[in-house]
């Protein structure tokens, strides 16, 4: 069946700098998305989501760019900081599904160098 | 607010005991859910309740059975543990729906020999 993958199993960065981690969809009926963050040891943490009907949505130091037209999804982390460091999962939910079931993908492991 | 609490935070059981995952949330949630998470796997949903009194099925149900007990508690039972049952457990909470933050326990980590 289709799955939520991820370019880029591991993404070093330095302290400061920004990051950019990527998440390719295939299935064009999921309409909701959410990024979770996972610090080593504890469970996931809501960042941010997106609604399909959405290109981007910000947070705090936070963004998700959704491309529906390539089914990639991405997060974007400015001025990333050695707290950020964790693995960082994105989930979808088909439109017309249950709205419980959320599909994870595999994660990043983000390390940010002091 | 404790947020969501799991007992116990480690086990290890032989193969075909059975045990129970308890799981309570403070937050007045109504939907709750059960995750699995392998080595270099993303959570993959055993079961969930949207509410009091209803639970459903997820992802990979087989193996499992759980209860809601009140609207605070969703527990999760392995009736003959199986060593493919070695796993990360994740309880969550949402305040209504999966297309809401869902709020995570620390998990249990369970091993079968």
């Amino acid at each position: 069946g289709e799955s939520v993958g991820l370019h880029l199993p591991t993404l070093s960065v330095q302290e400061g700098d920004n990051s950019i981690i990527n998440c390719a969809y295939s299935n064009s009926a999921s309409d909701y998305f959410i990024w979770y963050k996972q610090e080593s040891g504890k469970g996931p943490q809501f960042i941010i989501d997106i609604r399909s009907n959405m290109d981007k949505r910000q947070g705090q130091r936070v963004t998700v760019l959704l491309n529906k037209t390539v089914k990639h999804l991405s997060l974007q982390i400015a001025a990333t900081q050695p707290g950020d460091s964790a693995v960082y999962f994105c989930a979808e939910n088909l439109a017309g599904g249950s709205n419980y079931k959320l599909t994870f993908g595999k994660g990043t492991l983000l390390t940010v160098n002091p | 607010n404790a947020g969501v609490t799991q007992t116990p935070k480690f086990q290890v059981l032989k193969t075909g005991q059975s045990m129970t995952l308890q799981c309570a949330q403070d937050m007045n949630h109504n939907s709750m859910y059960w995750y699995r998470q392998d080595p270099g796997m993303g959570l993959r949903l055993i079961y969930y309740s949207a509410s009091e009194g209803t639970t459903d099925k997820g992802e990979v149900p087989n193996g499992y059975n759980v209860s809601r007990l009140n609207k605070r508690e969703f527990s999760l039972r392995l009736e003959s543990a199986a060593p493919s049952q070695t796993s990360v457990y994740f309880c969550a909470s949402s305040e209504a729906g999966g297309r809401a933050e869902q709020f995570f326990g620390p998990g249990t980590r369970l091993t079968v020999l």
